[in-house]
Protein backbone atom coordinates (compact mmCIF):
# COMPACT_ATOMS: atom_id res chain seq x y z
CA UNK A 1 0.00 0.00 0.00
CA UNK A 2 0.78 3.45 -0.21
CA UNK A 3 0.64 5.60 2.91
CA UNK A 4 2.01 9.27 4.05
CA UNK A 5 1.45 9.94 8.18
CA UNK A 6 2.57 13.56 9.05
CA UNK A 7 1.28 15.17 12.26
CA UNK A 8 -2.17 16.89 11.85
CA UNK A 9 -1.13 20.56 13.71
CA UNK A 10 2.13 21.78 15.51
CA UNK A 11 2.57 25.62 17.15
CA UNK A 12 5.56 26.84 18.10
CA UNK A 13 7.04 30.48 19.14
CA UNK A 14 7.96 33.28 16.82
CA UNK A 15 11.63 32.96 16.76
CA UNK A 16 11.41 29.30 17.28
CA UNK A 17 12.79 25.97 15.64
CA UNK A 18 9.87 23.60 14.62
CA UNK A 19 10.52 20.13 12.68
CA UNK A 20 7.87 18.60 11.12
CA UNK A 21 8.36 14.78 10.59
CA UNK A 22 6.80 12.68 8.17
CA UNK A 23 6.77 8.44 7.48
CA UNK A 24 6.49 7.17 4.41
CA UNK A 25 5.51 3.89 2.84
CA UNK A 26 5.58 4.10 -1.23
CA UNK A 27 5.85 1.59 -3.93
CA UNK A 28 9.16 2.34 -6.24
CA UNK A 29 9.56 5.47 -3.92
CA UNK A 30 11.54 7.86 -5.48
CA UNK A 31 12.04 11.09 -4.01
CA UNK A 32 10.17 13.63 -1.03
CA UNK A 33 9.04 16.85 -1.44
CA UNK A 34 7.71 19.27 1.05
CA UNK A 35 5.61 21.71 -0.17
CA UNK A 36 3.90 24.96 1.98
CA UNK A 37 0.37 25.69 2.00
CA UNK A 38 -1.84 29.38 3.06
CA UNK A 39 -4.59 29.01 3.60
CA UNK A 40 -7.15 28.90 0.50
CA UNK A 41 -3.95 29.21 -1.65
CA UNK A 42 -2.29 26.56 -4.10
CA UNK A 43 0.89 24.48 -2.31
CA UNK A 44 4.43 26.11 -3.32
CA UNK A 45 7.47 23.98 -3.06
CA UNK A 46 9.70 24.18 -0.55
CA UNK A 47 12.10 21.18 -0.88
CA UNK A 48 12.74 18.23 -2.90
CA UNK A 49 15.07 14.85 -1.52
CA UNK A 50 16.82 11.98 -3.05
CA UNK A 51 19.17 11.20 -1.36
CA UNK A 52 19.79 10.36 2.16
CA UNK A 53 20.49 13.59 4.03
CA UNK A 54 20.28 17.03 5.15
CA UNK A 55 19.67 19.35 2.48
CA UNK A 56 19.58 23.43 3.87
CA UNK A 57 18.00 26.21 1.86
CA UNK A 58 18.05 29.53 3.96
CA UNK A 59 15.50 28.76 7.15
CA UNK A 60 14.36 25.79 6.10
CA UNK A 61 16.06 22.38 5.89
CA UNK A 62 14.92 18.90 4.79
CA UNK A 63 16.21 15.44 5.89
CA UNK A 64 15.68 12.27 4.08
CA UNK A 65 16.71 8.55 5.24
CA UNK A 66 15.70 6.28 2.88
CA UNK A 67 16.17 3.19 4.28
CA UNK A 68 13.85 4.07 7.68
CA UNK A 69 10.94 5.53 5.26
CA UNK A 70 11.76 9.11 7.36
CA UNK A 71 11.67 12.96 6.52
CA UNK A 72 11.69 15.69 8.46
CA UNK A 73 10.99 19.65 7.57
CA UNK A 74 13.06 22.06 9.86
CA UNK A 75 12.19 25.85 9.97
CA UNK A 76 14.52 28.10 11.67
CA UNK A 77 13.78 31.27 13.08
CA UNK A 78 9.97 31.27 12.97
CA UNK A 79 7.80 34.02 11.00
CA UNK A 80 4.91 34.73 11.46
CA UNK A 81 4.12 34.40 8.01
CA UNK A 82 5.07 30.69 8.22
CA UNK A 83 1.85 29.70 9.63
CA UNK A 84 0.45 27.48 7.17
CA UNK A 85 0.22 23.90 6.41
CA UNK A 86 3.30 21.94 5.14
CA UNK A 87 2.39 19.07 2.71
CA UNK A 88 4.76 15.98 2.75
CA UNK A 89 4.72 14.09 -0.45
CA UNK A 90 6.22 11.08 -2.10
CA UNK A 91 7.23 10.68 -5.58
CA UNK A 92 7.53 7.47 -8.07
CA UNK A 93 9.83 6.06 -10.81
CA UNK A 94 7.73 6.41 -13.93
CA UNK A 95 4.98 8.32 -12.58
CA UNK A 96 3.80 12.07 -12.71
CA UNK A 97 1.71 11.15 -9.36
CA UNK A 98 2.30 12.56 -6.00
CA UNK A 99 1.04 11.27 -2.86
CA UNK A 100 -0.15 13.80 -0.31
CA UNK A 101 0.19 13.11 3.46
CA UNK A 102 -2.53 15.30 5.21
CA UNK A 103 -0.81 18.23 5.92
CA UNK A 104 0.52 19.72 9.00
CA UNK A 105 -1.05 23.09 10.05
CA UNK A 106 1.67 24.93 11.80
CA UNK A 107 0.69 28.03 14.01
CA UNK A 108 3.05 30.82 14.75
CA UNK A 109 2.46 32.87 17.98
CA UNK A 110 4.12 35.84 19.14
CA UNK B 1 7.09 33.50 -18.09
CA UNK B 2 3.53 32.88 -16.67
CA UNK B 3 3.11 30.18 -13.97
CA UNK B 4 0.48 27.54 -14.32
CA UNK B 5 -3.42 29.47 -14.61
CA UNK B 6 -6.18 28.04 -13.41
CA UNK B 7 -10.28 29.09 -14.40
CA UNK B 8 -12.59 29.56 -12.90
CA UNK B 9 -11.20 30.87 -9.29
CA UNK B 10 -14.31 29.99 -7.78
CA UNK B 11 -17.45 28.15 -9.30
CA UNK B 12 -20.83 27.24 -7.30
CA UNK B 13 -23.03 24.36 -8.45
CA UNK B 14 -26.21 22.42 -7.94
CA UNK B 15 -25.82 18.71 -7.22
CA UNK B 16 -26.65 16.46 -10.37
CA UNK B 17 -24.67 19.59 -12.21
CA UNK B 18 -21.91 19.55 -14.65
CA UNK B 19 -17.99 21.06 -14.32
CA UNK B 20 -15.53 22.10 -16.24
CA UNK B 21 -12.33 23.23 -14.79
CA UNK B 22 -9.66 24.24 -16.92
CA UNK B 23 -6.04 24.76 -16.97
CA UNK B 24 -2.71 25.83 -18.70
CA UNK B 25 0.54 24.79 -18.22
CA UNK B 26 3.58 26.23 -17.87
CA UNK B 27 5.31 27.01 -21.19
CA UNK B 28 7.30 23.91 -22.41
CA UNK B 29 5.90 21.58 -20.21
CA UNK B 30 3.48 18.61 -21.30
CA UNK B 31 2.92 16.92 -18.62
CA UNK B 32 -0.62 18.31 -16.43
CA UNK B 33 -2.14 16.59 -12.99
CA UNK B 34 -5.32 17.24 -11.41
CA UNK B 35 -5.65 17.16 -7.74
CA UNK B 36 -8.39 17.25 -5.31
CA UNK B 37 -8.27 18.93 -2.22
CA UNK B 38 -10.79 18.66 0.43
CA UNK B 39 -10.97 20.79 2.91
CA UNK B 40 -7.84 19.44 5.99
CA UNK B 41 -6.59 16.84 3.81
CA UNK B 42 -3.88 16.79 1.38
CA UNK B 43 -4.28 16.68 -2.39
CA UNK B 44 -5.18 13.41 -3.90
CA UNK B 45 -4.31 12.77 -7.02
CA UNK B 46 -7.06 12.31 -10.12
CA UNK B 47 -5.36 12.07 -13.32
CA UNK B 48 -2.21 12.93 -14.95
CA UNK B 49 -2.01 13.43 -18.70
CA UNK B 50 1.60 13.77 -21.07
CA UNK B 51 1.49 14.55 -24.99
CA UNK B 52 -2.85 14.01 -24.69
CA UNK B 53 -2.57 10.56 -23.33
CA UNK B 54 -3.93 9.57 -19.79
CA UNK B 55 -0.70 8.55 -18.20
CA UNK B 56 -2.04 7.76 -14.52
CA UNK B 57 -5.35 7.89 -13.09
CA UNK B 58 -6.49 7.80 -9.20
CA UNK B 59 -9.10 6.06 -7.60
CA UNK B 60 -12.09 8.61 -8.24
CA UNK B 61 -15.46 7.34 -10.06
CA UNK B 62 -16.30 7.34 -13.83
CA UNK B 63 -17.89 10.66 -13.33
CA UNK B 64 -14.29 12.44 -13.27
CA UNK B 65 -12.83 12.76 -17.14
CA UNK B 66 -10.23 14.92 -18.36
CA UNK B 67 -8.31 15.64 -21.68
CA UNK B 68 -5.24 17.82 -22.52
CA UNK B 69 -5.45 19.72 -26.27
CA UNK B 70 -2.67 20.10 -28.74
CA UNK B 71 -1.47 23.17 -26.72
CA UNK B 72 -0.69 21.11 -23.18
CA UNK B 73 -3.88 22.67 -21.82
CA UNK B 74 -6.34 20.46 -20.34
CA UNK B 75 -9.66 20.43 -18.80
CA UNK B 76 -11.01 18.69 -16.20
CA UNK B 77 -15.28 17.49 -16.03
CA UNK B 78 -17.34 16.33 -13.38
CA UNK B 79 -20.98 14.64 -14.02
CA UNK B 80 -23.80 14.48 -11.81
CA UNK B 81 -21.86 16.53 -8.69
CA UNK B 82 -22.17 15.56 -5.33
CA UNK B 83 -21.88 17.85 -2.42
CA UNK B 84 -18.51 15.70 -1.52
CA UNK B 85 -17.35 16.74 -4.63
CA UNK B 86 -16.68 20.02 -2.92
CA UNK B 87 -12.83 21.04 -3.24
CA UNK B 88 -10.39 22.86 -4.30
CA UNK B 89 -9.33 21.67 -7.54
CA UNK B 90 -5.58 21.47 -8.17
CA UNK B 91 -3.70 21.12 -11.44
CA UNK B 92 0.15 20.82 -11.23
CA UNK B 93 2.32 21.01 -14.54
CA UNK B 94 5.52 19.17 -15.05
CA UNK B 95 8.79 18.97 -17.48
CA UNK B 96 8.78 15.34 -18.93
CA UNK B 97 11.67 14.62 -19.70
CA UNK B 98 12.80 16.06 -16.22
CA UNK B 99 16.27 17.78 -16.96
CA UNK B 100 16.82 17.65 -13.39
CA UNK B 101 13.71 19.59 -12.33
CA UNK B 102 11.33 17.20 -10.34
CA UNK B 103 9.20 19.96 -9.20
CA UNK B 104 5.66 20.07 -9.85
CA UNK B 105 4.16 23.33 -10.21
CA UNK B 106 0.70 24.02 -8.72
CA UNK B 107 -1.92 25.92 -10.00
CA UNK B 108 -3.96 28.16 -7.66
CA UNK B 109 -6.77 26.14 -8.30
CA UNK B 110 -10.79 26.19 -8.48
CA UNK B 111 -12.47 26.36 -5.89
CA UNK B 112 -15.84 24.40 -6.14
CA UNK B 113 -19.30 25.07 -4.20
CA UNK B 114 -21.64 21.90 -4.63
CA UNK B 115 -25.13 22.85 -2.96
Amino acid sequence: GQNIDQPTEMTATEGAIVQINCTYQTSGFNGLFWYQQHAGEAPTFLSYNVLDGLEEKGRFSSFLSRSKGYSYLLLKELQMKDSASYLCAASSYNTDKLIFGTGTRLQVFP
Amino acid sequence: DAGVTQSPTHLIKTRGQHVTLRCSPISGHKSVSWYQQVLGQGPQFIFQYYEKEERGRGNFPDRFSARQFPNYSSELNVNALLLGDSALYLCASSQIPRGGDERRYFGPGTRLTVT
